[in-house]
């Protein structure tokens, strides 16, 4: 089956422990991106990644790094967590750019 | 940056009532995607739009790009309880910043039966 996964669900942490966020997809999708959506905000773009080791800033990147070593795998990393991160996450990828996007489940995670 | 926004913010409406909401770039865009989030869910991909004043038809749903690649709607015609849930707009620009989406802040539909 064709899907985006996204590990963990949920997650309660606590200010300043790192902490990853894992985002695969099956479909051998180019483009990879991830979101965070607030309440009255709706989806924020966090980083996309065009292609392996391709990655650029979105519109809300600071606090956040992004890997993409292989093309299945575009891990978020929070290296120093503070309580304004906690969210909604929202891993997505597409064949490409300017193609439909597909969401995984979505991570809640709550920083205290 | 490029920002999107979309109004209204709710929409409330009984079942069998039409529903649009708005869509507007600061920027011209190169595309315009619509997704539907149900409630607890994620956004699931509805359509794209590139070319300057394109209308598109799915069943009771209309989408529309403005002449200009500014703005856009999503007209639902004869609401049913199945259509609830936040439909967001989601702009591309062109040029460097081609990878970037930006997603409107959405519009969250309820529909009373």
């Amino acid at each position: 089956e064709a899907q985006v996964t996204q590990n963990p669900r949920y997650l309660i942490t606590v200010t300043g422990k790192k902490l990853t966020v894992t985002c695969s997809q099956n479909m051998n999708h180019e483009y990879m991106s991830w979101y965070r959506q607030d309440p009255g905000l709706g989806l924020r773009q966090i980083y996309y990644s065009m292609n392996v080791e391709v990655t650029d800033k979105g519109d809300v990147p600071e606090g956040y790094k992004v890997s993409r070593k292989e093309k299945r795998n575009f891990p978020l990393i929070l290296e120093s967590p503070s309580p304004n991160q906690t969210s909604l996450y929202f891993c997505a990828s597409s064949f490409g750019v300017g193609y439909e996007q597909y969401f995984g489940p979505g991570t809640r995670l709550t920083v205290t | 940056g490029q920002q999107v926004m979309q109004i209204p913010q709710y929409q409330h409406v009984q079942e069998g009532e039409d529903f649009t909401t708005y869509c507007n770039s600061s920027t011209t865009l190169s595309n315009i995607q619509w997704y539907k989030q149900r409630p607890g869910g994620h956004p699931v991909f509805l359509i794209q739009l590139v070319k300057s004043g394109e209308v598109k038809k799915q069943k009771r749903l209309t989408f529309q790009f403005g002449e200009a690649k500014k703005n856009s709607s999503l007209h639902i015609t004869a609401t049913q309880t199945t259509d609830v849930g936040t439909y967001f707009c989601a702009g591309r620009a062109g040029g460097t910043s081609y990878g970037k989406l930006t997603f409107g802040q959405g519009t969250i539909l309820t529909v009373h039966p």
